[in-house]
């Protein structure tokens, strides 16, 4: 069984449309996050929840809205696509909030937007 | 501004042989470290972590060394193995800013060379 999950694998959309990412983690985990690689492969936190509470909201278009209905699913909602949100999306998990445990990553969802 | 710097993008090492990966950070309030692992198409997996309590640590083949002074930590692989070839990359966290999300580096891609 895959420890966090990501759907879709890949998503090809054009600019202007809305699309959402899903995430599940099935390992008890309190923590989930969405980190953005870009081009240059730099990993940059986006959002944390805990427990259902948004804890971290780094600086995003307001056009990114995550929600999560429990504490094993983060869904990531992207409106109005722009060119320079294609990147790959990774979703995480951690066992608590103020807990130095590693991170479980998901495997990623490329976002191409044309 | 990164305040975790991987400053070799790649890296090529024979088979048997040791692999060191650095990483650079500027923030000296951090004092938890990991490094990860990424393979093409796969998300992150953790690898090692250390405090800064610590100087070093070690898990079967990988040990992370850290320099609080010089604000380094390395990762030795040794002996390095065809399988070790993946995308590394190191981050940071402070446990004292209360936020406990990680800053990454960009990243040092190793090739084992059979």
């Amino acid at each position: 069984d895959t420890a966090v999950s990501q759907t879709p694998k890949y998503l090809v959309t054009q600019m202007g449309n809305d699309k959402s990412i899903k995430c599940e983690q099935n390992l008890g985990h309190d923590t989930m996050y969405w980190y953005k690689q870009d081009s240059k492969k730099f990993l940059k936190i986006m959002f944390s929840y805990n427990n259902k509470e948004l804890i971290i909201n780094e600086t995003v278009p307001n056009r990114f809205s995550p929600k999560s209905p429990d504490k094993a699913h983060l869904n990531l909602h992207i409106n109005s696509l722009e060119l320079g949100d294609s990147a790959v999306y990774f979703c995480a998990s951690s066992p608590g909030w103020g807990e130095n445990y590693g991170y479980t990553f998901g495997s990623g969802t490329r976002l191409t937007v044309v | 501004d990164q305040q975790v710097k991987q400053n070799s993008p790649s890296l090529s090492v024979q088979e048997g042989r040791i692999s060191i990966l650095n990483c650079d950070y500027t923030n000296s309030m951090f004092d938890y470290f990991l490094w990860y692992k990424k393979y093409p198409a796969e998300g992150p997996t953790f690898l090692i972590s250390i405090s800064s309590i610590k100087d070093k640590n070690e898990d079967g083949r990988f040990t992370v060394f850290l320099n609080k002074s010089a604000k380094h930590l390395s990762l030795h692989i040794v002996p390095s193995q065809p399988g070790d070839s993946a995308v590394y990359f190191c981050a940071a966290s402070s446990l004292l800013s209360g936020t406990y999300k990680y800053i990454f580096g960009t990243g040092t891609r190793l090739k084992v060379l059979a």
